[in-house]
């Protein structure tokens, strides 16, 4: 079956260590994203890629970094910088980069908490 | 800013009625809607989406209705049935804006 899988479904951290969350796609598409959500919020865009080796902040992107070296991964990295990174993460994927002209396809999610 | 809300935080529906959702946006540029099903603990599903040149579009126990005169948009589910519990929340897309909003999320919960 395609689809998006996320890893791990629960992680825990000190604070001050950087952790860095997986995704990986096999439905060929092209974007991908990262959004975070927390209780009573919207979903906020973090990073995002429309192709490999390119990717663009979002709306929340500071304290975290992602790579897209792959066409198929898009692993995020939160960084110590990162003042509240306990949350849920969320990848997601589009088939055409650009235009939002499909719905997201989003994975399970990993939540993290750090103490 | 311009943004996606949701009337009603949490719903309560009898097992077997219908069920409405709604969503209200301010982007009056705003032209495709998505609604998504999030469960506990799970990522957001893909339920039925309508683009702003339709009123209505039909889906299996579901259909979503566009207003755009008063920038409305709301879920029906038809026979609501226990796996129908869940977060739902609309996403309202401006391709002139190259921009998705997600609104914050309705609670629906069934009644035995």
């Amino acid at each position: 079956d395609g689809g998006i899988t996320q890893s791990p479904k629960y992680l825990f951290r000190k604070e001050g260590q950087n952790v860095t969350l997986s995704c990986e796609q096999n439905l060929n598409h092209d974007a991908m994203y990262w959004y975070r959500q927390d209780p009573g919020q919207g979903l906020r865009l973090i990073y995002y890629s429309q192709i490999v080796n390119d990717f663009q902040k979002g709306d929340i992107a500071e304290g975290y970094s992602v790579s897209r070296e792959k066409k198929e991964s898009f692993p995020l990295t939160v960084t110590s910088a990162q003042k509240n990174p306990t949350a849920f993460y969320l990848c997601a994927s589009s088939p055409v980069s650009g235009n939002y002209n499909s719905p997201l396809h989003f994975g399970n999610g990993t939540r993290l908490t750090v103490t | 800013g311009e943004s996606v809300g949701l009337h009603l935080p949490t719903l309560s529906v009898q097992e077997g009625d219908n069920s409405i959702i709604n969503c209200a946006y301010s982007n009056s540029a705003s032209d495709y809607f998505i609604w998504y099903k999030q469960e506990s603990g799970k990522g957001p599903q893909f339920i039925i989406d309508i683009r702003s040149n339709m009123d209505k579009r039909q889906g299996q126990r579901v259909t979503v209705l566009l207003n755009k005169t008063v920038k409305h948009l709301s879920l029906q589910i038809a026979a609501t049935q226990p796996g129908d519990s869940a977060v739902y929340f609309c996403a309202e897309i401006s391709h002139g804006d190259d921009k998705i909003i997600f609104g914050k999320g309705t609670r629906l919960h069934i009644l035995p």
